[in-house]
């Protein structure tokens, strides 16, 4: 089956440091990546759409300046979490899917756990 | 009210019953339904996916779909201690929305 990487898969950084997640979708194109977080024990909470080529789109309430997204290329997208702060400690994950942005088969990342001191 | 309920549990059940997991929900426009399976601390994992109503069987697994009462189930048969996870329902239509997921144990 189709596999997305991301790495780090656990990190651990300072309070006003910023941290970058890499997503990559490993056998195939991804021209949209979604970004997820999750909290314990809570479902995952869409954060935004990152689209190769163009801006991302952020869902309400989700701060597009502290979550930086850029698509380099067709297989990844990476997340930055500016300045980040012990309340953005959480699980986040990345998809992609194979087919198109609407696809119902949508090829999720490991996580990656963010715990920021 | 949320697109998606479903109840987060905790569910737990004696090896080798039969698991039901339900979910409802409000958009109309949903058209793909998926079933996604999490272990701790790992990304979610596609178990089934159906388009519309109707019913679909992977070996032990079945999903259902009612788009008249907004209504979708996984059914687990013969459930075993590796079934032990949190499963999540899914939608796609404009855009795809989980439920909150409800964690299984199944007991030896």
């Amino acid at each position: 089956g189709a596999v997305v990487s991301q790495h780090p898969s656990w990190v651990i950084c300072k309070s006003g440091t910023s941290v970058k997640i890499e997503c990559r979708s490993l056998d195939f194109q991804a021209t949209t990546m979604f970004w997820y977080r999750q909290f314990p024990k809570q479902s995952l909470m869409l954060m935004a759409t990152s689209n190769e080529g163009s801006k991302a789109t952020y869902e309400q309430g989700v701060e597009k300046d502290k979550f930086l997204i850029n698509h380099a290329s067709l297989t990844l997208s990476t997340l930055t979490v500016t300045s980040a702060h012990p309340e953005d400690s959480s699980f986040y994950i990345c998809s992609a899917p194979r087919g198109g942005r609407g696809s119902y088969e949508q090829y999720f990342g490991p996580g990656t756990r963010l715990t920021v001191t | 009210q949320k697109e998606v309920e479903q109840d987060p549990g905790p569910l737990s059940v004696p090896e080798g019953a039969i698991v039901s997991l339900n979910c409802t929900y409000s958009n109309s426009a949903f058209q793909y339904f998926m079933w996604y399976r999490q272990y701790s601390r790992k990304g979610p994992e596609l178990l089934m996916y159906t388009y519309s109503s109707g019913n679909k069987e992977d070996g032990r697994f079945t999903a259902q779909v009612d788009k008249s009462s907004k209504y979708i189930s996984l059914f687990i048969r013969d459930s075993q201690p590796s079934d032990s996870a949190t499963y999540l329902c899914a939608m796609s239509g404009e855009g795809m929305r989980f439920g909150a997921g409800t964690r299984l144990t199944v007991k030896p």
